[in-house]
């Protein structure tokens, strides 16, 4: 299996840009997860899906942000417009719930800069 | 709600020593009890878990033991390598509840 892929790595925009991160989860999960990194707030959870349905929505900071999951394959998160406290590692998450086991899937990050 | 705290890091220690780092939390009922590892550039990855009270994890040359009674999952290993070296999380999930909680990570750096 490939495991959660991610695209783009690396991202670098202008203030003012929209940017779309993409996600696709490993084949057969049912969750998929989207969080942020910095050094100042650490790991923050900003949304998950279960079956493609947004289920927790309380961590996406405001709303320029925006998440949808149109298929079991795929998810976008956008930010728009961007601004450079968004400036982070983006990690997109999946797993399969209800084996009771809760293990999440992480992809190698977007690292989006803002200048 | 629930929450989980870990220690402050950096963590430095010397090859072949001795690793503890602290992991307490706080959950209504029965959560299942997570170590993750982020390695320099990579996402993170489950090293080990345990799903109730008195289980031990273990992976790798690490382990944790869930204990109830002190709410704590401290992971220890008995001899570190360099390659070790890395970001390790500690984190929860309640028994219905899809989300993890993380902590704060703790830095880990290991010289030879």
């Amino acid at each position: 299996d490939a495991g959660v892929i991610q695209s783009p790595r690396h991202e670098v925009t202008e203030m003012g840009q929209e940017v779309t991160l993409r996600c696709k989860p490993i084949s057969g999960h049912n969750s998929l997860f989207w969080y942020r990194q910095t050094m100042m707030r650490g790991l923050e959870l900003l949304i998950y899906f279960n079956n493609n349905v947004p289920i927790d929505d309380s961590g996406m900071p405001e709303d320029r942000f925006s998440a949808k999951m149109p298929n079991a394959s795929f998810s976008t998160l956008k930010i728009q417009p961007s601004e450079p406290r968004d400036s982070a590692v983006y990690f997109c998450a999946s797993s399969l719930v209800g084996t009771g086991l809760y293990e999440q899937y992480f992809g190698p990050g977007t690292r989006l800069t803002v200048t | 709600g629930d929450s989980v705290t870990q220690m402050e890091g950096p963590v430095t220690l010397s090859e072949e020593a001795f690793l503890t780092i602290n992991c307490t939390y706080t959950a209504t009922g029965y959560p299942s009890l997570f170590w993750y590892v982020q390695y320099p550039g990579e996402g993170l990855q489950l090293l080990l878990k345990a799903t109730k009270a008195d289980d031990k994890g273990s992976n790798k040359g690490f382990e944790a033991t869930y204990r109830k009674e002190t709410t704590s999952f401290h992971l220890e290993k008995g001899s570190v390598q360099v390659s070790d070296s890395a970001v390790y999380f500690c984190a929860l999930s309640g028994r219905n509840d899809d989300k993890l909680i993380f902590g704060t990570g703790t830095r880990l750096q290991v010289f030879p």
